[in-house]
């Protein structure tokens, strides 16, 4: 079966700028989990959601959001872009996320460039 | 504070010799534990994954890890490293809350 997609895979913005990542995750699993990975600060859990409501929440700034549709495909949006945004987003899909055996799996990323 | 600490930036071992690469847990009840590995421009792969029983967990690319409670340690083994196992690896905990804590990762260089 196709793994977890995101889309775009590259992306560059300008400060001050909005975006908007996707990721349709293995067909049948509901849980979808996004992650900033930086040189800096590593991987960072940034949110999670379950049955298109959000369920866990990383310590990331407001401008930081998701969401999730009926097909649990999922999107993240970053607001008013800062450079330090600059990082490789990566989402991972489960079952439920409830962890244990169900196993989560991530999907390339997206390469996001603030300049 | 809940952390994952990997002691180890980078490594380098020769093709052929063996590999263990280092991670401790901050948590004060177990948490289950994973390594990932990352080639570059990829997502993460799971290697292996602990949540009880037998301490002594098998992995894909034969590779092995070993739960040590008593060190709160979770290292990584392959007793002969091949070249395609040059990638960054990533120790991780998922506790009861869901949110999953990486280490900083350990990039393997790996010698012909």
């Amino acid at each position: 079966k196709a793994g977890v997609t995101q889309t775009p895979r590259y992306l560059i913005k300008t400060r001050g700028q909005q975006v908007t990542l996707s990721c349709s995750p293995i067909s049948g699993h509901r849980s979808v989990s996004w992650y900033q990975q930086t040189p800096g600060q590593g991987l960072q859990f940034l949110f999670e959601y379950f049955s298109e409501t959000q369920r866990n929440k990383g310590n990331f700034p407001g401008r930081f959001s998701g969401r999730q549709f009926s097909n649990s495909r999922s999107e993240m949006n970053v607001s008013t872009l800062e450079l330090g945004d600059s990082a490789l987003y990566l989402c991972a899909s489960s079952w439920t996320g409830t962890g244990g055996e169900d196993e989560q799996y991530f999907g390339p990323g997206t390469r996001l460039t603030v300049t | 504070a809940q952390s994952v600490t990997q002691p180890d930036i980078h490594i380098t071992v020769s093709e052929g010799a063996s590999l263990e690469l280092r991670c401790n847990y901050s948590y004060g009840a177990t948490p289950y534990l994973f390594w990932y590995v990352q080639s570059p421009g990829q997502g993460l792969q799971l290697l292996l994954k602990y949540f009880s029983g037998d301490t002594l967990v098998q992995g894909i690319k034969g590779f092995e890890a070993e739960f040590k409670r008593s060190q709160s340690s979770f290292n990584l083994r392959k007793p002969s490293v091949h070249w395609s196992d040059a990638a960054e690896y990533f120790c991780a905990a998922l506790p009861g809350n869901n949110d999953m804590r990486f280490g900083a990762g350990t990039r393997l260089t790996v010698k012909p």
